[in-house]
Protein backbone atom coordinates (compact mmCIF):
# COMPACT_ATOMS: atom_id res chain seq x y z
CA UNK A 1 0.00 0.00 0.00
CA UNK A 2 1.11 3.52 -0.98
CA UNK A 3 0.86 5.72 2.06
CA UNK A 4 0.46 9.64 2.41
CA UNK A 5 2.11 11.62 5.12
CA UNK A 6 0.85 15.55 4.74
CA UNK A 7 2.56 17.98 7.20
CA UNK A 8 1.93 20.22 9.13
CA UNK A 9 -0.95 18.74 10.16
CA UNK A 10 -2.35 22.17 11.75
CA UNK A 11 -1.24 25.22 10.51
CA UNK A 12 -2.32 28.93 11.99
CA UNK A 13 -2.24 31.29 9.66
CA UNK A 14 -2.85 35.07 8.56
CA UNK A 15 -4.78 36.70 5.62
CA UNK A 16 -1.76 38.02 2.95
CA UNK A 17 0.37 34.68 3.89
CA UNK A 18 2.29 32.64 1.63
CA UNK A 19 1.15 29.29 2.78
CA UNK A 20 3.25 25.95 1.66
CA UNK A 21 1.64 22.29 2.64
CA UNK A 22 4.05 18.93 1.77
CA UNK A 23 2.56 15.60 1.02
CA UNK A 24 4.86 12.75 1.33
CA UNK A 25 4.25 9.52 -0.44
CA UNK A 26 5.92 6.24 1.10
CA UNK A 27 6.71 5.19 -2.54
CA UNK A 28 7.42 7.23 -5.95
CA UNK A 29 3.83 7.84 -7.15
CA UNK A 30 5.49 10.17 -10.29
CA UNK A 31 2.88 12.93 -10.87
CA UNK A 32 -0.14 11.01 -9.97
CA UNK A 33 -1.06 13.35 -7.08
CA UNK A 34 -4.36 15.16 -6.64
CA UNK A 35 -4.76 18.38 -3.75
CA UNK A 36 -8.46 18.74 -2.33
CA UNK A 37 -9.95 21.41 -0.33
CA UNK A 38 -12.59 20.98 2.22
CA UNK A 39 -14.52 23.32 4.63
CA UNK A 40 -16.58 22.67 7.31
CA UNK A 41 -20.30 20.79 6.75
CA UNK A 42 -19.34 21.09 2.89
CA UNK A 43 -18.27 18.61 0.24
CA UNK A 44 -14.28 18.90 -1.12
CA UNK A 45 -13.40 20.69 -4.30
CA UNK A 46 -10.61 19.24 -6.34
CA UNK A 47 -7.80 22.05 -6.94
CA UNK A 48 -4.93 20.55 -8.37
CA UNK A 49 -4.47 17.19 -10.52
CA UNK A 50 -1.90 15.64 -12.03
CA UNK A 51 0.43 17.45 -9.59
CA UNK A 52 0.61 20.86 -10.84
CA UNK A 53 -2.39 21.31 -13.01
CA UNK A 54 -4.70 24.02 -11.70
CA UNK A 55 -8.63 22.80 -12.26
CA UNK A 56 -10.60 24.58 -13.82
CA UNK A 57 -11.84 27.93 -11.85
CA UNK A 58 -9.54 27.73 -9.15
CA UNK A 59 -7.88 31.06 -8.51
CA UNK A 60 -4.15 31.12 -9.87
CA UNK A 61 -2.85 31.94 -6.21
CA UNK A 62 -2.73 28.02 -5.76
CA UNK A 63 -0.21 26.31 -7.39
CA UNK A 64 1.45 22.46 -6.70
CA UNK A 65 4.60 21.23 -7.50
CA UNK A 66 6.41 18.27 -6.82
CA UNK A 67 7.07 14.61 -8.19
CA UNK A 68 8.16 11.09 -7.24
CA UNK A 69 7.64 10.98 -3.00
CA UNK A 70 7.05 15.19 -2.09
CA UNK A 71 4.84 17.32 -3.17
CA UNK A 72 3.68 20.74 -2.16
CA UNK A 73 0.48 23.01 -2.57
CA UNK A 74 1.39 26.75 -2.14
CA UNK A 75 -1.50 29.33 -1.70
CA UNK A 76 0.62 32.65 -2.33
CA UNK A 77 -1.36 34.83 -0.61
CA UNK A 78 -4.19 33.27 1.63
CA UNK A 79 -7.48 35.00 1.21
CA UNK A 80 -10.13 35.03 3.89
CA UNK A 81 -12.02 32.04 2.20
CA UNK A 82 -9.12 29.82 2.07
CA UNK A 83 -9.28 28.62 5.63
CA UNK A 84 -10.17 24.90 5.33
CA UNK A 85 -8.82 21.37 5.33
CA UNK A 86 -6.60 20.24 2.89
CA UNK A 87 -6.33 16.46 1.43
CA UNK A 88 -3.68 14.89 -0.68
CA UNK A 89 -4.39 12.32 -3.07
CA UNK A 90 -2.21 9.41 -4.63
CA UNK A 91 -3.75 7.47 -7.46
CA UNK A 92 -0.72 5.54 -8.60
CA UNK A 93 -2.00 2.65 -7.14
CA UNK A 94 -5.60 2.82 -8.53
CA UNK A 95 -8.22 1.44 -8.06
CA UNK A 96 -6.78 1.54 -4.57
CA UNK A 97 -6.15 5.22 -4.13
CA UNK A 98 -5.62 6.52 -0.87
CA UNK A 99 -5.58 9.99 0.50
CA UNK A 100 -3.83 11.47 3.52
CA UNK A 101 -5.03 13.02 6.76
CA UNK A 102 -5.43 16.62 5.98
CA UNK A 103 -4.24 19.59 7.18
CA UNK A 104 -6.20 22.13 8.31
CA UNK A 105 -5.69 25.80 8.15
CA UNK A 106 -6.36 27.91 10.48
CA UNK A 107 -6.87 31.86 11.53
CA UNK A 108 -3.64 32.87 13.49
CA UNK B 1 -24.94 22.25 -14.34
CA UNK B 2 -23.15 19.04 -12.76
CA UNK B 3 -24.74 18.12 -9.66
CA UNK B 4 -24.81 14.53 -7.68
CA UNK B 5 -27.00 14.42 -4.87
CA UNK B 6 -27.16 11.55 -2.32
CA UNK B 7 -30.12 9.71 -0.78
CA UNK B 8 -30.44 6.58 1.64
CA UNK B 9 -28.78 7.35 4.63
CA UNK B 10 -29.97 6.57 8.12
CA UNK B 11 -29.49 4.75 11.13
CA UNK B 12 -28.93 1.12 10.82
CA UNK B 13 -27.89 -1.43 13.33
CA UNK B 14 -24.80 -3.77 13.23
CA UNK B 15 -24.98 -6.31 10.83
CA UNK B 16 -27.77 -4.51 8.52
CA UNK B 17 -28.20 -3.18 5.15
CA UNK B 18 -28.93 0.16 3.64
CA UNK B 19 -28.54 0.86 0.10
CA UNK B 20 -27.41 4.45 -0.97
CA UNK B 21 -28.52 5.90 -4.29
CA UNK B 22 -26.87 8.91 -5.81
CA UNK B 23 -28.91 11.01 -8.84
CA UNK B 24 -27.00 12.56 -11.28
CA UNK B 25 -27.79 15.44 -13.22
CA UNK B 26 -26.33 18.26 -15.93
CA UNK B 27 -23.77 14.83 -17.42
CA UNK B 28 -24.68 11.51 -17.75
CA UNK B 29 -23.11 8.38 -15.79
CA UNK B 30 -22.20 6.46 -18.98
CA UNK B 31 -19.65 9.05 -20.08
CA UNK B 32 -17.72 8.86 -16.66
CA UNK B 33 -16.40 6.57 -14.29
CA UNK B 34 -17.90 7.31 -11.06
CA UNK B 35 -16.85 6.35 -7.27
CA UNK B 36 -18.07 6.74 -3.52
CA UNK B 37 -15.62 7.96 -0.84
CA UNK B 38 -16.43 7.89 2.81
CA UNK B 39 -15.25 10.42 5.67
CA UNK B 40 -15.91 8.92 9.13
CA UNK B 41 -17.05 12.03 11.49
CA UNK B 42 -13.73 14.14 12.49
CA UNK B 43 -11.64 12.10 9.90
CA UNK B 44 -9.99 11.77 6.59
CA UNK B 45 -11.57 10.65 3.17
CA UNK B 46 -11.41 6.77 1.83
CA UNK B 47 -12.25 5.53 -1.68
CA UNK B 48 -14.56 2.47 -1.07
CA UNK B 49 -15.69 1.70 -4.96
CA UNK B 50 -15.20 2.77 -8.39
CA UNK B 51 -17.77 2.18 -11.79
CA UNK B 52 -16.52 2.48 -15.48
CA UNK B 53 -18.45 4.61 -17.31
CA UNK B 54 -19.24 1.65 -19.69
CA UNK B 55 -20.18 -0.28 -16.23
CA UNK B 56 -17.90 -3.05 -17.07
CA UNK B 57 -15.28 -2.32 -14.35
CA UNK B 58 -16.26 -2.63 -10.14
CA UNK B 59 -13.29 -2.36 -7.75
CA UNK B 60 -13.93 -1.79 -4.26
CA UNK B 61 -11.88 -0.81 -0.90
CA UNK B 62 -9.98 -4.46 0.08
CA UNK B 63 -11.14 -3.34 3.26
CA UNK B 64 -14.57 -3.39 2.44
CA UNK B 65 -14.60 -5.91 -0.42
CA UNK B 66 -17.26 -8.38 -0.22
CA UNK B 67 -19.41 -6.65 1.60
CA UNK B 68 -20.27 -3.91 -0.89
CA UNK B 69 -21.73 -3.85 -4.38
CA UNK B 70 -21.84 -0.49 -6.80
CA UNK B 71 -24.84 -0.68 -9.23
CA UNK B 72 -26.41 1.92 -11.78
CA UNK B 73 -29.43 2.51 -13.34
CA UNK B 74 -28.56 4.44 -16.75
CA UNK B 75 -32.57 5.06 -17.47
CA UNK B 76 -32.51 7.13 -14.34
CA UNK B 77 -28.87 8.40 -14.07
CA UNK B 78 -28.41 7.31 -10.95
CA UNK B 79 -25.83 5.11 -9.07
CA UNK B 80 -26.50 2.83 -5.91
CA UNK B 81 -24.24 2.01 -3.39
CA UNK B 82 -25.03 -1.52 -1.55
CA UNK B 83 -23.66 -2.12 1.78
CA UNK B 84 -24.52 -5.25 3.80
CA UNK B 85 -22.65 -6.56 7.07
CA UNK B 86 -22.64 -3.05 8.40
CA UNK B 87 -20.21 -2.14 11.42
CA UNK B 88 -19.92 0.55 13.74
CA UNK B 89 -16.42 1.68 12.08
CA UNK B 90 -18.56 2.01 8.75
CA UNK B 91 -20.30 4.82 10.39
CA UNK B 92 -19.46 7.67 7.82
CA UNK B 93 -20.72 10.63 5.56
CA UNK B 94 -20.50 8.48 2.20
CA UNK B 95 -19.73 11.00 -1.04
CA UNK B 96 -20.93 10.08 -4.53
CA UNK B 97 -18.09 11.24 -6.82
CA UNK B 98 -17.74 12.22 -10.45
CA UNK B 99 -14.33 11.77 -11.83
CA UNK B 100 -12.49 13.89 -14.67
CA UNK B 101 -12.55 11.18 -17.05
CA UNK B 102 -13.13 6.93 -18.08
CA UNK B 103 -9.50 5.87 -18.37
CA UNK B 104 -6.44 5.07 -16.40
CA UNK B 105 -5.83 7.91 -13.69
CA UNK B 106 -8.48 10.17 -15.19
CA UNK B 107 -11.28 7.82 -13.59
CA UNK B 108 -9.96 8.70 -10.43
CA UNK B 109 -9.55 12.76 -10.21
CA UNK B 110 -12.62 13.41 -8.30
CA UNK B 111 -14.22 16.86 -9.95
CA UNK B 112 -17.51 16.48 -8.36
CA UNK B 113 -18.62 15.36 -5.34
CA UNK B 114 -22.65 15.50 -3.74
CA UNK B 115 -22.69 16.69 -0.59
CA UNK B 116 -22.88 13.17 1.09
CA UNK B 117 -25.25 10.64 2.90
CA UNK B 118 -24.77 9.80 6.71
CA UNK B 119 -24.82 6.17 7.47
CA UNK B 120 -24.93 5.61 11.31
CA UNK B 121 -23.97 2.29 12.62
CA UNK B 122 -25.19 1.80 16.03
CA UNK B 123 -27.51 -0.73 18.07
Amino acid sequence: DIHLTQSPSFLSASVGDRVTITCRASQGITTYLAWYQQKPGKAPKLLIYAASTLESGVPSRFSGSGSGTEFTLTISSLQPEDFATYFCQQLKSYPQVTFAQGTKVEMK
Amino acid sequence: QVHLVESGGGVVQPGGSLRLSCEASGFSITDYAMSWVRQAPGKGLEWVAFVRDDGGDKYYADSLKGRLTVSRDTSKNTLYLQMNSLRAEDTAVYHCVKAKGSRHYYAYYFDTWGQGALVTVSS
